[in-house]
């Protein structure tokens, strides 16, 4: 167990409606990225925050939003779904310090019908 | 230009063999950490091994090692006495500085044949 929770683990919708992903990150880390995993792809960067504010960005789309609350978790909002949103989305946790991993929850994997 | 790069799509090895996977690292900044993930066909990020930039040593962590070369920036991963379980993908990450983001390699899906 990684400590990182990612609700929920499955999620069905159709085209053109809005979900949201929700992380907890692992007690004592201050920053949660956001990732997202294609079938048969590599893992693209979508954004991280550091202790409530944007840190960096990737390749996020503008129909996704996310954001981090003053308890640290993190909830990452798609809108306007589309086809090739299906993927599986990955939230982790890290320490401040370079020498600290990266903790991936379990990942939901959102289809988009 | 790609901050890490794994050039090995797919790789196939024989069971109780040992295995090397390649990682290139691009990067200016003298504080950095390299990280391999391994990923089941059940989905899961599996952290295996991590190694410092002022780290003199190579990382060791049971059947796993990192060949940390600094001036070629390479930090392969080596796996021996490959077992079926690690049939995976693997990705290879870089850190840069404090609470930096991670860059992830494109992966490398390793067969292993009984």
């Amino acid at each position: 167990d990684s400590g990182v929770t990612q609700t929920p683990k499955h999620l069905i919708t159709a085209t053109g409606q809005r979900v949201t992903l929700r992380c907890s990150p692992r007690s004592g880390d201050l920053s949660v990225y956001w990732y997202q995993q294609s079938l048969d792809q590599g893992l693209q960067f979508l954004i991280q925050y550091y202790n409530g504010e944007e840190r960096a960005k990737g390749n996020i789309l503008e129909r996704f939003s996310a954001q981090q609350f003053p308890d640290l978790h993190s909830e990452l909002n798609l809108s306007s779904l589309e086809l090739g949103d299906s993927a599986l989305y990955f939230c982790a946790s890290s320490g401040s310090e370079s020498n600290e991993k990266l903790f991936f929850g379990s990942g939901t994997q959102l289809s988009v019908l | 230009a790609q901050k890490i790069t794994q050039t090995q799509p797919g790789m196939f090895v024989q069971e109780k063999e040992a295995v090397t996977l390649d990682c290139t690292y691009d990067t200016s900044d003298p504080s950095y950490g390299l990280f391999w993930y391994k990923q089941p066909s059940s989905g899961e990020m599996i952290f295996l091994i991590y190694q410092g930039s002022y780290d003199q040593q190579n990382a060791t962590e049971g059947r796993y090692s990192l060949n940390f070369q600094k001036a070629r920036k390479s930090a392969n991963l080596v796996i021996s006495a490959s077992q079926l379980g690690d049939s995976a993908m693997y990705f290879c990450a870089m850190r840069e500085g404090r609470v930096g983001q991670f860059y992830f390699g494109t992966g490398t899906s390793l067969t292993v044949i009984p």
